[in-house]
């Protein structure tokens, strides 16, 4: 199974900050690639698909990049309601599903 | 709107099972794969099984397999997980969620409100 790892864990930012979260693959996962925001005691919500698009509804100031096993996601200047936990997800293979650990962002 | 929306968790005793239940509306349910992701308390999220939109492929995460079973009543709009064995580390809030397919593989959106499946005796 492919194994993702994200860094950090958690991370302590301010509002305005820029904030990038990492993302790294077992192996090469071309830019089957997503990523996701949630909020405590709510559902994910998705922010990028395909390693770099940006979902409908969602803010300009998230963006990713990458393709292979390196992938980041970039929140350009925080705001209050950004501070969440993000998770990576990758869909390489038809028949299983990873998630990185998970970001936790806190405020300074 | 298309909303999903979860039942049938609750406290179970080790070795017990249940059946959870994510009735969907507002889309084409028989035209989409369907997935169940958990989250234990605190901790990360876990993908746990899939079922393509018709119910002819299946897959599960090692960490399941043999004990849960996904399956889906399209003319019910209805995804299921059958729950077996169930072990401590089996407590979780487990979400359904609709997979979505786009150029590189796929992602999930929408998810449902997540049922609590506690395990303890």
């Amino acid at each position: 199974d492919i194994q993702m790892t994200q860094s950090p864990s958690s991370l302590s930012a301010s509002v305005g900050d820029r904030v990038t979260i990492t993302c790294r693959a077992s192996q090469s996962i071309s830019s089957y690639l997503n990523w996701y925001q949630q909020k405590p005691g709510k559902a994910p919500k998705v922010l990028i698909y395909d390693a770099s698009s940006l979902q409908s509804g969602v803010p300009s100031r998230f963006s990713g990049s990458g393709s292979g096993t390196d992938f980041t996601l970039t929140i350009s200047s925080l705001q209050p309601e950004d501070f969440a936990t993000y998770y990576c997800q990758e869909s390489y293979s038809t028949s299983s599903i990873t998630f990185g650990q998970g970001t936790r962002l806190e405020i300074k | 709107q298309v909303q999903l929306v979860e039942s049938g968790g609750g406290v179970v005793q080790p070795g017990r099972s249940l059946r959870l239940s994510c009735a969907a509306s507002g889309f084409t349910f028989s035209s989409y794969t369907m997935h169940w992701v958990r989250q234990a308390p605190g901790k990360g999220l876990e993908w746990v099984a899939l079922i393509s939109y018709d119910g002819s492929n299946k897959y599960y995460a090692d960490s399941v397999k043999g004990r849960f079973t996904i399956s889906r009543d399209n003319s019910k709009n209805t995804l299921y997980l059958q729950v077996n064995s169930l072990r401590a580390e089996d407590t979780a809030v487990y979400y359904c969620a609709r997979s979505t397919v786009t150029t590189y593989g796929n992602w999930f959106d929408p998810w449902g409100q997540g049922t609590l499946v506690t395990v303890s005796s």
